[in-house]
């Protein structure tokens, strides 16, 4: 079975610029989450979706929206950019009522 | 005052060594306890939960105190494979997963 696949893997936008990023859960899974780890530092929570519903939302501005959809794929839009939002993206999924979560391998977004 | 804290490290450790990381959280409500390991430029994957009565998995036991709001993970034996980052992850509520990790520890075995 495929693991949690996010795209793109690589991203490099300029201050002002908005992007997207997509996340593909494993088959079954229902809940994805968004996480944002800048070098040095743990995973952020961004948000936490389930069947298609917003159930979490990290400390994160307005600028940050995600969205789910009926296959359970979510995207991650991040508009005017800034240079302190270069990290990597990463997006988790899990089964219901089990904590374990698999992370995708990440987007790496830079801000030039 | 950070919700987790750890320890940054590195720590360099030769192999068959035992090492020791330690974590404390904040939040006395946090329900369940995590360790994730992070290979360099790699997604964290889960190393193993935490339980109050403790819990072993091989080279690996991990503790939590709930009193004190502790949480140690301890390596026996330790291969040149176990170097990465170890995060220690809280997770605050149980009606959703909203994870609160560590800034990890950095472990570094050499021959």
């Amino acid at each position: 079975d495929a693991g949690v696949t996010q795209s793109p893997t690589h991203l490099i936008k300029t201050r002002g610029q908005h992007v997207t990023l997509r996340c593909s859960p494993i088959s079954g899974h229902k809940s994805v989450s968004w996480y944002q780890q800048v070098l040095g530092q743990g995973p952020q929570f961004i948000f936490q979706y389930y069947e298609k519903e917003e159930r979490g939302r990290g400390n994160f501005p307005d600028r940050f929206s995600a969205r789910q959809f009926p296959n359970y794929s979510s995207e991650l839009n991040v508009n005017a950019l800034l240079l302190g939002d270069s990290a990597l993206y990463l997006c988790a999924s899990r089964r219901p009522n089990d904590e374990k979560l698999f992370f995708g391998s990440g987007t790496q977004l830079s801000v030039l | 005052r950070k919700e987790v804290e750890q320890d940054p490290g590195p720590f360099n450790v030769p192999e068959g060594a035992t090492v020791a990381f330690n974590c404390t959280y904040s939040n006395s409500a946090s329900q369940s306890f995590f360790w994730y390991r992070q290979d360099c430029r790699k997604e964290p994957k889960l190393l193993m939960s935490v339980y109050s009565s403790g819990n072993e998995d091989g080279r690996f036991t991990a503790q939590l105190n709930r009193a004190s709001q502790y949480i140690s993970l301890l390596i026996r034996d330790s291969k040149l494979s176990d170097s990465a980052t170890y995060l220690c992850v809280v997770n605050k509520d149980t009606g959703f997963q909203k994870l609160v990790f560590g800034t990890g520890t950095r472990l570094l075995v050499s021959p």
